[in-house]
């Protein structure tokens, strides 16, 4: 079975870091594009991040760019999102999700930061 | 930056015919995704690559995209499919950059 589990949330005081986890199983991690999406407390989806493959290429949204890092271990099936300066608008359920052209995407079920003091 | 852009609201009596639109400049060249969710829940992947329905999804969900703009349409639409639907796509930049649209809150009544 596909799946994906997102870990890692926490409340976190303005100014700290995070880094959430998102362990794949089921399919051929290595082979798959990964992002995080992200979902304040009755807003919208917003796009925070994706990575290639083999972790050689990455881009952000611009609200996180310089204080977010993605990245993947291919060997541990592991993507990861390293947050840090974090504000209060970063609170959030951050969900991971695979993506390769002619596949669904597939989500993980999300898990919650909550950014304050 | 890129902007996908949906109408807020929709409106539809039971068995009706729902369409929501989305509009965005890289739309030619780049596929639409649609996602519905009602309140609490995580999204759930309606219509993907511009037109294909995932397994699962009932037919009554279809999508299609014609220049800068792209349809989902739910034929026969019914009071479940009451949610809050988002279309994804990705720029134009090579930076593979994704996005959202806002959001259209789907009333069946």
């Amino acid at each position: 079975e596909v799946q994906l589990v997102e870990s890692g949330g926490a409340l976190v005081q303005p100014g700290g870091s995070l880094r959430l986890s998102c362990a794949a199983s089921g399919f051929t991690f290595s082979t798959y594009w990964m992002h995080w999406v992200r979902q304040a407390p009755g807003k919208g989806l917003v796009w925070v991040s994706r990575i290639n493959s083999d972790g050689s290429s990455t881009s952000y949204a611009d609200s996180v760019k310089g204080r977010f890092t993605i990245s993947r271990d291919n060997a541990k099936n592991t993507l990861y999102l390293q947050m840090n300066s974090l504000r209060v608008e970063d609170t959030a359920v951050y969900y991971c999700i695979r993506d390769r052209t002619g596949d669904p995407p597939i989500w993980g079920q999300g898990t919650l930061v909550t950014v304050s003091s | 930056s890129y902007e996908l852009t949906q109408p807020p609201s929709v409106s539809v009596s039971p068995g009706q015919t729902a369409r929501i639109t989305c509009s965005g400049d890289a739309l030619p060249k780049k596929y639409v995704y649609w996602y519905h969710q009602k309140s609490g829940q995580a999204p759930v992947l309606v219509i993907y690559e511009d037109s294909r329905r995932p397994s699962g999804i009932p037919e009554r969900f279809s999508g299609s995209s014609s220049g800068t703009m792209a349809t989902l349409t739910i034929s026969g639409a019914q009071v479940e499919d009451e949610a809050d639907y988002y279309c994804y796509s990705t720029d134009s930049s090579g930076n593979h950059r994704g996005v959202f649209g806002g959001g259209t809150k789907l009333t069946v009544l």
